[in-house]
């Protein structure tokens, strides 16, 4: 089955870190770019990371950029977000999205269940 | 950045009738080197993530009902539901992919009257 599993959402006192997974099955993981999306409870989506099919390249939306960090593992068929100094206002449901294709600006054909993240004290 | 704007924010349509929704981007998402546009529309139910319904403004994911169809180019597009379904209710967004960063419409909500 064509699957993405995130997983190490939780709660998280401001200013401290946290790292999602996503293990992904199914599909060739190396062939696909990959991204981060998050949504906070009752809002829309919104677009955080992505990364090339190979790791080479990387982008962030401005609200993450300095703080977050996309890698990836194809070895392990792994998605990783490293999420630094988080805050409030990151408290949001977090989805790993595949591409359509190796290229990273393409539609996201396939979103995981999403895991939640909660900063707060 | 490019901003993503749809309309209305929310819409109530009668069972078998037609359902239109709008996506209007600040700039161009026409990509001409190849004709695209880099435009996709996403479906999200209740408790669920969001799926895949359309990309490159026009060209439906495979499974997905041909009652979806999306048209428009260049900044204005729009996604239409043919014949309502009870199904179909949901939150509709739209995307463009053309530079990052790849930005979301706020949404509409899609309900039965």
């Amino acid at each position: 089955e064509v699957q993405l599993l995130e997983s190490g959402g939780g709660l998280v006192q401001p200013g401290g870190s946290l790292r999602l997974s996503c293990a992904a099955s199914g599909f060739t993981f190396s062939t696909n770019a990959m991204s981060w999306v998050r949504q906070a409870p009752g809002k829309g989506l919104e677009w955080l990371s992505v990364i090339s099919n190979g790791g080479g390249t990387t982008d962030y939306a401005d609200s993450v950029k300095g703080r977050f960090i996309i890698s990836r593992d194809n070895s392990k068929n792994t998605l990783y977000v490293q999420m630094n100094s988080l805050r409030a206002e990151d408290t949001a449901a977090y989805y790993c999205v595949k591409s359509r294709s190796g290229a990273i600006n393409d539609g996201f054909d396939l979103w995981g269940q999403g895991t939640m993240v909660t900063v707060s004290s | 950045d490019i901003v993503m704007t749809q309309s209305p924010d929310s819409l109530a349509v009668s069972l078998g009738e037609r359902a239109t929704i709008n996506c209007k981007s600040s700039q161009s998402v026409l990509y001409i080197s190849n004709n695209k546009n880099y435009l996709a529309w996403y479906q999200q139910k209740p408790g669920q993530p969001p799926k895949l319904l359309i990309y490159w403004a026009s060209t439906r994911e495979s499974g997905v009902p041909d009652r979806f169809s999306g048209s428009g180019s260049g900044t204005d597009f729009t996604l239409t539901i043919s014949s309502l379904q009870a199904e179909d209710v949901a939150v509709y967004y739209c995307q463009h992919y053309y530079s990052s960063p790849y930005t979301f419409g706020q949404g509409t909500k899609l309900e039965i009257k």
